[in-house]
């Protein structure tokens, strides 16, 4: 089974510049995770959805990050415009909600440096 | 809020050898879930293994094996006959029931397998 996909994987950018990130979760999953992951501050959960609607997107930085979800297949997060301390690992992870503690699964991560 | 906290930053084994991890978390919550992530030199977050903390028995897979302790809110990792593909940052993680399933991170334990 493919697990949870991301691209690009990595990304260098100007800071001005938009910067979006991809997710494709697996399939037949109805909960997507948005986490960020830095030296300075761990893993943190940016924003989830389940069935394609945004539940808690508490930990969304600014008005500079945005993420959407227009179907159970893709999901996006969006920053416009990048700054540098922008620089981090995200993750996509999804799982199923059927239930109560499903395990989450992660995707591989973007990289991106803001320059 | 929840939190969990990996007092271990660093730790070494030598392989073949027995490692125990350290986490604990201090909740309000009676019904929760908890994990153990790997996170190897490629990024990528493994899922280790998953305890309910309404089960008693100690959840395994493999050479891992945890050490719930419920009452003091502990929940070890042991990873027995380390091999050098163990060699990894380590994370916690808590997730409250009831809830559209997030995760809460500890901020890791990096663990070096050597010769």
């Amino acid at each position: 089974d493919a697990g949870v996909i991301q691209s690009p994987r990595h990304e260098v950018t100007e800071m001005g510049q938009e910067v979006t990130l991809r997710c494709k979760p697996i399939s037949g999953h109805n909960s997507l995770f948005w986490y960020r992951q830095t030296m300075m501050r761990g893993l943190e959960l940016l924003i989830y959805f389940n069935n394609n609607v945004p539940i808690d997107d508490s930990g969304m930085p600014e008005d500079r990050f945005s993420a959407k979800m227009p179907n159970a297949s893709f999901s996006t997060l969006k920053i416009q415009p990048s700054e540098p301390r922008d620089s981090a690992v995200y993750f996509c992870a999804s799982s199923l909600r059927q239930g109560e503690g499903n395990t989450i699964y992660f995707g591989e991560g973007s990289w991106l440096t803001v320059v | 809020a929840q939190t969990v906290t990996q007092s271990q930053p660093e730790m070494s084994v030598q392989e073949a050898e027995t490692v125990t991890l350290s986490c604990t978390y201090d909740t309000s919550e009676s019904n929760y879930y908890l994990f153990w992530y790997k996170q190897p030199p490629s990024r990528q977050m493994i899922l280790v293994i998953r305890q309910e903390a309404y089960k008693q028995q100690n959840a395994t897979e493999n050479r891992f094996s945890v050490n719930f302790q419920k009452a003091a809110k502990s929940f070890s990792l042991k990873i027995s006959d380390s091999q050098l593909g163990d060699t990894a940052m380590y994370f916690c993680a808590f997730m409250k029931a009831g809830t559209a399933s997030k995760l809460t991170f500890g901020t890791g334990t990096r663990l070096q397998v050597t010769l």
